[in-house]
């Protein structure tokens, strides 16, 4: 069974300091690791996809990675307008949804 | 381009009731989904579709119907609503699927049954 795991849960950070958020997971077959960022009272709204460890993507203050066993997202000085909580999700081979995880949420104080 | 419509955005239902979540995308996208998320859980797939007149069940069905007549809509039909069924429900669509195509999603419609 695909399993996507999180973490922290939460993450508190002030405004300007650095931090990763981890996404670990266990799939056969990996076709993609999706990262989401979701709004209070919203959707979520699609940041990047990564298809093969050792790939990278950037959007202004994030920075996704991936590994054969976990995902990163690296966000750089970050604002309070970055708080949110972002979500991770799986495909694989032979399945046509995503699995997510449970997400993390990030606060950033000024 | 609206992206992903749902309606309605809030609704409370009493035990035994029955209602339809509307869903419509005018992406032209050929996938559709229904997920729920409960607080602090992830998104769990209710039902999806891989193109008009084709649905199949995703991993939390029970209780719930979808059809889908059209490219463009993708009803979740409640019957016979219960407490466990409070949650928000989001609508996706996406031009692919086996897991390589970004998922867009509707805001959500929060449901209460009491």
């Amino acid at each position: 069974e695909d399993q996507v795991t999180q973490s922290p849960e939460a993450l508190r950070l002030q405004e300007g300091e650095s931090s990763s958020l981890n996404c670990s997971y266990t799939v056969s077959g990996l076709r993609g690791l999706f990262w989401y960022r979701q709004d209070p009272g919203k959707g979520p709204e699609f940041l990047f996809t990564l298809y093969s460890a050792g790939e990278e993507k950037e959007k202004e203050r994030l920075k996704a990675t991936l590994t054969k066993k976990e995902s990163f997202l690296h966000i750089t000085a970050p604002k309070p307008e970055d708080s949110a909580t972002y979500l991770c999700a799986v495909g694989r081979t032979g399945r046509r949804a995503l699995t997510f995880g449970s997400g993390t949420r990030l606060q950033v104080q000024p | 381009n609206a992206g992903v419509t749902q309606t309605p955005k809030f609704r409370i239902l009493k035990i035994g009731q029955s209602m339809t979540l509307q869903c419509t995308q005018d992406m032209n996208h050929n996938y559709m989904y229904w997920y729920r998320q409960d607080p602090g859980m992830g998104l769990k797939l209710i039902y999806y579709s891989v193109g008009a007149g084709i649905t199949d069940k995703g991993e939390v069905p029970n209780g719930y119907n979808v059809s889908r007549s059209t490219t463009e809509d993708f009803p979740l039909r409640l019957e016979l609503a219960a407490p466990s069924q409070t949650s928000v429900y989001f609508c996706a669509s996406s031009y692919g699927g086996q897991g390589l195509d970004e998922q867009f999603f509707g805001p959500g419609t929060r449901l209460t049954v009491l």
